[in-house]
């Protein structure tokens, strides 16, 4: 089955800086990878995400790149601010009615 | 538009007593209905999944069961709650023509 791995587990930056969280995945069939935000206390939210016929894609301070050949796909949060801080899963599946696999999250830290 | 809900938020319960958390969907029709459980605050543990009404998939043998009497109702259940059952509970949803996953707000379950 797929395995998603996501790093870094925690990352700290100051207001403004950029963060960028990396998973990589296992399954070659996998064709479907979004990225979920989750806030303290509530179920997690897709915030953004990308098919395999494209390597790129962007929604205003977030975007994130997928390369298909080393099997590894980054969300990058640019000009951060505090209201960025939460957990981020990334995951992938075949799409379709196929069960996403998560990673185990990304607690992003943003300090004003 | 769809929605989930899901209750309740918040519930502290004895060991040994009965659970039962409910989750139902809204703005669309047999969807794919899922119960994730996350301990510490991390990682997202897929429990149950159910393709249609009386259609149940275990993913990982437990004190909890799930059912699903009507095509947007998913419950999960457990005859005598554990202090392992501790946690928050996620139920999910998709559409089988649309990958992406919709959560809801997730109950806080403490076992004491």
């Amino acid at each position: 089955g797929e395995n998603v791995e996501q790093h870094p587990s925690t990352l700290s930056v100051q207001e403004g800086d950029s963060a960028v969280i990396k998973c990589t995945y296992s399954d070659s069939a996998s064709n479907y990878f979004p990225w979920y935000k989750q806030e303290l206390g509530k179920g997690p939210q897709l915030i953004i995400d990308i098919r395999s016929n494209v390597g790129e894609k962007k929604d205003q301070r977030i975007a994130v790149t997928l390369n298909k050949t080393a099997k590894h796909f980054s969300l990058h949060i640019t000009e951060t601010q505090p209201e960025d801080s939460a957990v981020y899963f990334c995951a992938a599946s075949k799409g379709g009615s196929y069960i996403p696999t998560f990673g185990r999250g990304t607690s992003l830290i943003v300090h004003p | 538009s769809q929605t989930i809900h899901q209750w309740p938020a918040t519930l502290v319960q004895p060991v040994g007593s009965p659970l039962s958390l409910e989750c139902t969907v809204e703005g669309t029709s047999n969807p794919n209905l899922y119960w994730y459980r996350q301990a510490a605050g991390r990682g997202l543990q897929l429990l149950f999944y159910s393709v249609g009404i009386g259609q149940i998939s275990s993913e990982v043998p437990q004190n909890l069961s799930a059912s699903r009497p009507q095509d947007r109702q998913f419950i999960l259940s457990s005859k005598k709650l554990l202090l392992s059952d501790s946690g928050f509970y996620l139920c999910a949803f998709h559409t089988g023509a649309n990958e992406k996953l919709f959560f809801g707000s997730g109950t806080q379950l403490s076992v004491l």
